[in-house]
């Protein structure tokens, strides 16, 4: 068990850039979560995938964002035309995805630090 | 609306004082309940969690919380605190049919020696 791992640890770019960040799972885990944390704030969630089926999407997710777990392992986290408020921290987690939710721990990853210039 | 409230932003305790972090939640049924912490380059760890059973739920690193339904709260304890507990602590509920978790604004603890 090699924890989730996340990449890149940090992104610098500029205003209207693409950026794509990839999170890779602990392996046989099924769900894959991706928040997002701001500066002063806790963790808001962003979308979650059973396997490849991206099943729910938050509102905070506007339509320059798109993530994609093809296959069912890893996931990419898109983000088109970077804007200032997109500047946060990019967190990715991982499930068993039982359904007893009860012993379904989610386990994240580091993070990706964005910052839009 | 369904919220967790975590009054204190910052907290200073010296090393080898007990340690209380207060958590508030607002949930229309019982809540899964979480604690996080959170170091500086590190991902969120689980210190414990609270589905059901015994109020008083035992975690990782000497950390235990106590749920009280009629308080709405789950407050973090530790009756000894190591310089190395210096970090940010997150509340957290499961919701959206278990599949998301709603964090509060954590607490961050820094600890004198």
């Amino acid at each position: 068990d090699t924890g989730v791992s996340q990449n890149p640890r940090h992104k610098i770019t500029k205003r209207g850039q693409n950026v794509t960040f990839r999170c890779d799972p602990i392996s046989e885990h099924n769900r894959l979560y991706w928040y997002r944390q701001t500066l002063g704030q806790g963790p808001e969630f962003l979308t979650y995938f059973q396997n490849e089926a991206q099943l729910e999407k938050s509102r905070l997710l506007s339509d320059r964002f798109s993530a994609e777990r093809p296959k069912g392992s890893f996931s990419t986290l898109e983000i088109q035309r970077t804007e200032q408020g997109d500047s946060a921290m990019y967190l990715c987690a991982s499930s068993l995805g039982l359904a007893a939710i009860s012993t379904d721990t989610q386990y994240f990853g580091p993070g990706t630090r964005l910052t839009v210039l | 609306a369904q919220s967790v409230t975590q009054p204190d932003i910052h907290i200073t305790v010296s090393e080898g004082a007990s340690l209380e972090l207060r958590c508030n939640y607002s949930y229309g049924a019982t809540p899964y309940l979480f604690w996080y912490v959170q170091s500086p380059g590190q991902g969120l760890q689980l210190l414990l969690k609270y589905f059901s059973g015994d109020t008083l739920v035992q975690g990782i690193k000497g950390f235990e919380a106590e749920f009280k339904r009629s308080q709405s709260s789950f407050n973090l304890r530790k009756p000894s605190v190591h310089w190395s507990d210096a970090a940010e602590y997150f509340c957290a509920f499961l919701t959206g049919g278990g599949n998301k978790l709603t964090f509060g604004t954590g607490t961050q603890l820094k600890v004198e020696l």
